[in-house]
């Protein structure tokens, strides 16, 4: 059974550098496409970005030029950079397993952001 | 990318149906055949109930099913249950390892 975990600061002041890790267990880190996807509060889910180890990035048009996507196959990790940071940031983020680059198998529970001085 | 296009509520009663639609472009909906559906419950992760079309996880019952026509896809919960009411999500692949994902659907059991 592959498990999600989302880690990182719940609190970020505007323009400043929001960053998470995302630590799998029960997969191997470097077989698999990994995603970051956010949800502001009431509203829909928008992809940000997916890694995969033998390809690299790709993101979000809308955000490509603020995010950073990585990986740490020593720890089973992955993470999320996002710079220069507004309130319209503020949201849950889950990190996710893909199925190739073209779906979403497994979710980590979300951990909230909130960007806010 | 722009969201796909989903209606902002469905309904239906116990054991009947509801059908949630997600309307995209040539560039994503109707260009691919990687459509997947996420039910989401409040305050909970999404969680994959169709994908590439119409292919169903295992465990996922077989009251899900999905379809494409053109830019717009379809998906149809049979026999609707009291643990259906949820969020729907449509996601499509667009293009250079790219998603897009649609704007949501509350579907309610009446």
């Amino acid at each position: 059974q592959v498990q999600l975990q989302e880690s990182g600061p719940g609190l970020v002041k505007p323009s400043e550098t929001l960053s998470l890790t995302c630590t799998v267990s029960g997969a191997p880190i470097s077989s698999y496409y990994w995603s970051w996807i956010r949800q502001p509060a009431g509203k829909g889910l928008e992809w940000i970005g997916r890694v995969y180890t033998r390809e690299g990035t790709n993101y979000n048009p809308s955000l490509k030029s603020r995010v950073t996507m990585s990986v740490d196959t020593s720890k089973n990790q992955f993470s999320l950079n996002l710079r220069s940071v507004t309130a319209a940031d503020t949201a849950v983020y889950f990190c996710a397993r893909g199925g190739g680059d073209t779906y979403f198998i497994d979710w980590g529970q979300g951990t909230l952001v909130t960007v806010s001085s | 990318q722009s969201a796909l296009t989903q209606p902002p509520s469905a309904s239906g009663s116990l054991r009947q149906s509801v059908t949630i639609s997600c309307t995209g472009t040539s560039s994503d909906v109707g260009g691919y055949n990687y459509v997947s559906w996420y039910q989401q419950h409040p305050g909970k992760a999404p969680k994959l109930m169709i994908y590439e079309v119409s292919k169903r996880p295992s465990g996922v019952p077989d009251r899900f099913s999905g379809s494409k026509s053109g830019n717009t896809a379809s998906l149809t919960v049979s026999g609707l249950q009291a643990e259906d009411e949820a969020d729907y999500y449509c996601s499509s692949y667009a293009g250079s390892s790219r998603s897009v994902f649609g704007t949501g659907t509350k579907v309610s059991v009446l």
